[in-house]
């Protein structure tokens, strides 16, 4: 079955960095990826969708300077969280589906804890 | 109104038991639903996929779509301890097989009691 594998799973850093988080379709093309916010007991919050080649399409009150997201291949695609704050501090997750496909396939989730 | 409505957890059933889990949604011009299960600290993984009013079955996993109502549930028979999880209703509006995204509701915590 399709597989996306997230990277990294978890990640610490200090307030001011930039974090880089990875999602990749292993064995599938993935035309279409979603990304998500999820922050304790919540539900999964649509931050943007990213089709390959072409730029992403962001929900309302998600920074698009401040999440960046890059989906330059049919099997790569990241989320840049810039200048991160603790209150960035929340679980990232990727979706992927390749092009007339049904379902979504979710990556692991990335925990992202801010200091 | 919420696009995507659950019913409010959590809920707790005996292990054996049927556990029933509820969605509405309120645009009509939804196609697609999909439940998933998401444990503690994990990402979401699909259960079932709904695209016709009725029933569809998958083992212990029932999902049921009445369009004119509305309505989406996911029914789990011989609930399992294992099956303890929060469950996500998501809602496309698009043919299943579009690139549009999914609307979640905000999920049925489901404890099962051995």
């Amino acid at each position: 079955g399709a597989v996306v594998s997230q990277h990294p799973s978890w990640v610490i850093c200090k307030s001011g960095t930039s974090v880089k988080i990875e999602c990749r379709s292993l064995d599938f093309q993935a035309t279409t990826m979603f990304w998500y916010r999820q922050f304790p007991k919540q539900s999964l919050m649509l931050m943007a969708t990213s089709n390959e080649g072409s730029k992403a399409t962001y929900e309302q009150g998600v920074e698009k300077d401040k999440f960046l997201i890059n989906h330059a291949s049919l099997t790569l695609s990241t989320l840049t969280v810039t200048s991160a704050h603790p209150e960035d501090s929340s679980f990232y997750i990727c979706s992927a589906k390749s092009s007339g496909a049904n379902v979504l396939t979710f990556g692991a989730g990335s925990r992202l804890t801010v200091l | 109104q919420k696009e995507v409505e659950q019913n409010s957890g959590p809920l707790s059933v005996p292990e054996g038991a049927i556990a029933s889990l509820n969605c509405t949604y309120s645009d009509r011009g939804s196609q697609s639903f999909f439940w998933y299960r998401q444990y503690s600290g994990k990402s979401p993984e699909l259960i079932m996929s709904i695209y016709s009013n009725g029933d569809k079955e998958d083992g212990r996993f029932t999902a049921q779509l009445n369009k004119a109502s509305q309505y989406v549930s996911l029914l789990i028979r011989d609930s399992q301890p294992s099956d303890s999880a929060t469950y996500l209703c998501a809602v496309k509006k698009g043919a299943p097989t579009n690139a549009g995204k999914s609307t979640f509701g905000d999920g049925t915590t489901l404890t099962v009691k051995p």
